[in-house]
């Protein structure tokens, strides 16, 4: 089973800050198979970006993913009012167990 | 557009049963893998079992296995999962994703809640 560790636990940001969210693999992950969930309080997970890097349907662009192999990064590039939220990466395809990380909350600081 | 809708949760004893359904509507079910996931409270997520469009291919994770079984009637647009000897660690919230291996979760139900408890 591939395990994902994710850092920090919680950022402490402002409104209009930049975010940079950890993501790291156990073992090398396919980057066609590696996805980032935003989950607000009371409400299921949203997909912001699979493989890797792509953006799903709706979402903005201050939302980006990269990386490659162990190591994953999801950027929001200025933080809005409804970016705080909880964030998990995922793998889905580099092993038949799927699994994800333990989540970074980004709280106003 | 893409609708799922979870049902069948509730209180259950430690060692009981119970079944989750998962209607589905807004596209091709048959097409897509569909997956369990689940949230207990104030905890992440966890993926808790696939399945492939025919049903021909099944996952699940370590810590069902054996006692979880997921199913799908593609006539029926539905998908469900039956759970047997249920222990106060499965209680969470479940839910229902177009989902599988290869596939990211772009669709989720709102969830249902299994609470196992005496």
């Amino acid at each position: 089973e591939i395990v994902l560790t994710q850092s920090p636990g919680t950022l402490s940001l402002s409104p209009g800050e930049r975010a940079t969210l950890s993501c790291r693999a156990s073992q090398s992950v396919s980057s066609s198979y590696l996805a980032w969930y935003q989950q607000k309080p009371g409400q299921a997970p949203r997909l912001l970006i699979y493989g890797a890097s792509s953006r799903a349907t709706g979402i903005p662009d201050r939302f980006s993913g990269s990386g490659s192999g162990t190591d994953f990064t999801l950027t929001i590039s200025r933080l809005e009012p409804e970016d705080f939220a909880v964030y998990y990466c995922q793998q889905y395809g580099s092993s038949p167990e799927l699994t994800f990380g333990g989540g970074t909350k980004v709280e106003i600081k | 557009q893409v609708q799922l809708v979870e049902s069948g949760g509730g209180l259950v004893k430690p060692g009981g049963s119970l079944r989750l359904s998962c209607a589905a509507s807004g596209f091709t079910f048959s097409d897509y893998y569909m997956s369990w996931i689940r949230q207990a409270p104030g905890k992440g997520l966890e993926w808790v079992s696939y399945i492939s469009s025919s049903g021909s291919t099944i996952y699940y994770a370590d810590s069902v296995k054996g006692r979880f079984t997921i199913s799908r009637d593609n006539a029926k647009n539905s998908l469900y999962l039956q759970m047997n000897s249920l222990r106060a660690e499965d209680t969470a919230v479940y839910y229902c994703a177009r989902a599988g291996y290869s596939y990211p979760a772009d669709y989720w139900g709102q969830g249902t809640l299994v609470t196992v408890s005496s």
